[in-house]
């Protein structure tokens, strides 16, 4: 395991529904990610927070939203989402930004939105 | 723009022969380059990386990578494959254009399928 638990695992909701999914780290890091995998496309990084603030939005749509309460735990807050958001959601953290750090990534949540 | 190829979408071989997984990548300046791999149903394990010194990384589960500057790439390779190597990996450079929040990001490849039969 990589220190990096993810819950859910797999997740099914309508349109209409809101949900959370959930991260929690146990390396004592300092920086914490979500990224995307879709079928057949790159991994798109989301969010990337620093010591619990946010440094980067890559232009993500505002059906998703983020929150990092410590540095240990960050959740991505879900709700009417789209077809096409069914994906992989991965989250990572590294001790810091800077430097050549390396990332170490949970198991993923599956996401089906119907 | 920082960026990062991996050339083959598949890449088959026999069991006990060696393997190559191709990366090459373009950067402004020096990078530090990664290879991660994905057993289906699971996130992203690292395997290895590279910083700096000795051109010829050695990482995980017998896998080891040459970064050759001149060329520009960072090729994945065993000298005998598993059937259980059999997974999707990914090259990745560390975005260090240096400034704002971008300096820890990952730019991924689009993955490799490694196909390793008996």
């Amino acid at each position: 395991e990589t220190g990096v638990t993810q819950t859910p695992r797999h997740l099914v909701m309508g349109m209409t529904n809101k949900k959370s999914l959930k991260c929690e780290q146990h390396l004592g890091h300092n920086a914490m990610y979500w990224y995307k995998q879709s079928a057949k496309k790159p991994l798109e990084l989301m969010f990337v927070y620093s010591l619990e603030e946010r440094v980067e939005n890559n232009s993500v749509p505002s059906r998703f939203s983020p929150e990092c309460p410590n540095s240990s735990h960050l959740f991505l807050h879900l709700h009417t989402l789209q077809p096409e958001d069914s994906a992989l959601y991965l989250c990572a953290s590294s001790q810091d930004l800077q430097g050549p750090d390396t990332q170490y990534f949970g198991p993923g949540t599956r996401l089906t939105v119907l | 723009a920082q960026s990062v190829a991996q050339p083959e979408d598949q890449v088959n071989v026999a069991e006990g022969n060696p393997l190559t997984v191709k990366c090459t990548y373009s950067v402004s300046g020096n990078p530090y380059l990664f290879w991660y791999v994905q057993y289906p149903n699971r996130g992203l394990q690292f395997l290895l990386k590279y910083i700096t010194g000795d051109n010829l990384v050695k990482g995980s589960y017998g896998f080891e990578a040459e970064f050759n500057k001149s060329q520009t790439s960072f090729h994945l390779k065993k000298p005998s494959a598993l059937v259980s190597d059999s997974a999707l990996y990914f090259c990745a450079v560390r975005d260090m254009r240096g400034y704002g929040g971008s300096q820890g990001n990952l730019i991924f490849g689009k993955g490799t399928k490694l196909s390793v039969k008996p």
